[in-house]
């Protein structure tokens, strides 16, 4: 089974430019979560998408970041136009509704120069 | 959210038992109990959860005792392998997953 995998692996812009992040959960995962760790921080939540809808999106941090998960499949995470202070490592994981398990990917490395 | 207090870090030896205390004073009766690890350049892994009493798979061990303020994850004979961060969550059960992470153990396994 594959696992989630994100895209890209890293990824540098400059500030003011804008970086979409891609997320492929597992296969039959309804739920899909973001987070991040931003330098020196805790790993921090963002949103939960249940299929295609945002069940929480408490943790996003300001109106430079919008998700999307268009069809309840692959979700992405953009950030326009991003700041200094967006660098950092980027999660999404998944999860099944019979699990509590939530399965993660690799991150996506964000530097923002 | 319950507040999580667990040690910054811990060394160990190949073929030792590591067990890693978290404090969670403050835990709602429907919280869940879930011990994450991470690996450097990874995403956390899921290891184990609990709500009371003993939990065990074939990674670890989760002991919560009644009150349920504390847990101890324990690391059967850890190999040089297991050098991760160790990470500490309480879930509310109807908060849809959503996971806090705090700063985690930093585990050290020595050979």
């Amino acid at each position: 089974e594959a696992g989630v995998t994100q895209f890209p692996s890293h990824s540098v812009i400059e500030k003011g430019q804008t970086v979409t992040l891609r997320c492929d959960p597992i296969s039959g995962h309804d739920n899909l979560y973001w987070y991040r760790r931003v330098m020196g921080k805790e790993i921090k939540f963002l949103l939960h998408f249940v299929k295609e809808s945002k069940q929480d999106e408490s943790g996003m941090p300001n109106n430079r970041f919008l998700a999307e998960r268009t069809g309840g499949t692959y979700s992405t995470l953009k950030v326009q136009p991003a700041e200094l202070e967006d660098s950092g490592v980027y999660f999404c994981a998944s999860r099944a509704d019979s699990s509590y398990e939530q399965y993660f990917g690799p991150g996506t490395r964000l530097t923002v120069t | 959210l319950a507040k999580i207090t667990q040690p910054i870090s811990m060394d160990s030896y190949e073929g030792q038992e590591v067990n890693i205390t978290c404090s969670h004073n403050n835990i709602a009766t429907n919280d869940y109990i879930t011990w994450y690890q991470q690996f450097p350049s990874q995403g956390p892994r899921f290891i184990i959860q609990g709500y009371k009493t003993k939990v065990t798979n074939e990674v670890a061990s989760l002991f919560i005792p009644a009150d349920r303020k504390s847990s101890t994850l324990s690391l059967p004979r850890v190999s040089l392998s297991d050098t991760a961060v160790y990470y500490c969550l309480v879930v509310p059960k109807a908060a849809g997953n959503k996971l806090t992470f705090g700063g985690g153990t930093r585990v050290l396994v020595k050979p």
